[in-house]
């Protein structure tokens, strides 16, 4: 079966600081990949999504930058940290033409 | 590109009355349309989903209607219990498209 996991669960970083955030799945080939952002209390921004190696696409232009460096790896970036992307970050694989499935999510605090 | 929005943000029901989250959508050839259950701190969890060519689904006491027409959909939970309380996400896509977009989300309260 599927599993996705995301590392850390949970981190504090100071302003200014980079981020690397990484998600992988198991148990599948050639899934889309993507990054959302939850604010507390609110709804799913869809950040970045991937079909493939290399191919990023980004819903949002921001400080975050998103990579996918093998098949089923995909990381998110950024080079300094700002107060306001603090929320928590979740990843989520589907195979073309199914469903769209959440991993666990890192919940970020930026002080 | 396609819209979702989602109605009514908060919802609050006795234990035991039916609670119903409507969505509408903009996009005509949207044909899949999932509902996610997030419960607090947690991941959303597909709760139940329906594709085009079915105009209702029901699992248990949760069921789901589309109109197709009117581009609506709504979700349904009967005799609802107190572990029923989370925010549900309704969404919608193309079968074979990347993208898929979310409603803003409905926050149930169910008070026992």
């Amino acid at each position: 079966s599927q599993t996705i996991h995301q590392w850390p669960a949970t981190l504090v970083q100071p302003v200014g600081s980079p981020l690397s955030l990484e998600c992988t799945v198991e148990g599948t080939s050639n899934p889309n990949l993507y990054w959302y952002r939850q604010a507390a209390g609110r709804g799913l921004q869809l950040l970045f999504y991937s079909v493939g190696i290399g191919q990023i696409s980004s819903e949002v232009p921001q400080n975050l930058s998103a990579s996918r460096p093998q098949d089923r790896q995909f990381i998110l970036s950024s080079k300094k940290l700002l107060l306001s992307d603090s929320g928590f970050y979740l990843c989520a694989w589907k195979l073309a033409g199914e469903t769209q499935y959440f991993g666990p999510g890192t919940r970020l605090l930026v002080l | 590109g396609e819209n979702v929005e989602q109605h009514p943000s908060t919802l609050s029901v006795q234990e035991g009355d039916s609670a119903v989250i409507k969505c509408t959508y903009s996009d005509s050839a949207s044909n899949y349309f999932p509902w996610y259950k997030q419960e607090l701190g947690k991941r959303p969890q597909l709760i139940i989903d329906i594709r085009s060519n079915v105009g209702e689904k029901k699992d248990q006491r949760i069921a789901v209607t589309l109109n197709k027409t009117a581009k609506h959909f709504s979700l349904h939970i009967t005799e609802t219990q107190p572990e029923d309380s989370a925010v549900y996400f309704c969404a919608a896509y193309q079968y074979n498209n990347n993208d898929m977009r979310f409603g803003a989300g409905t926050r149930l309260t169910v008070k026992p």
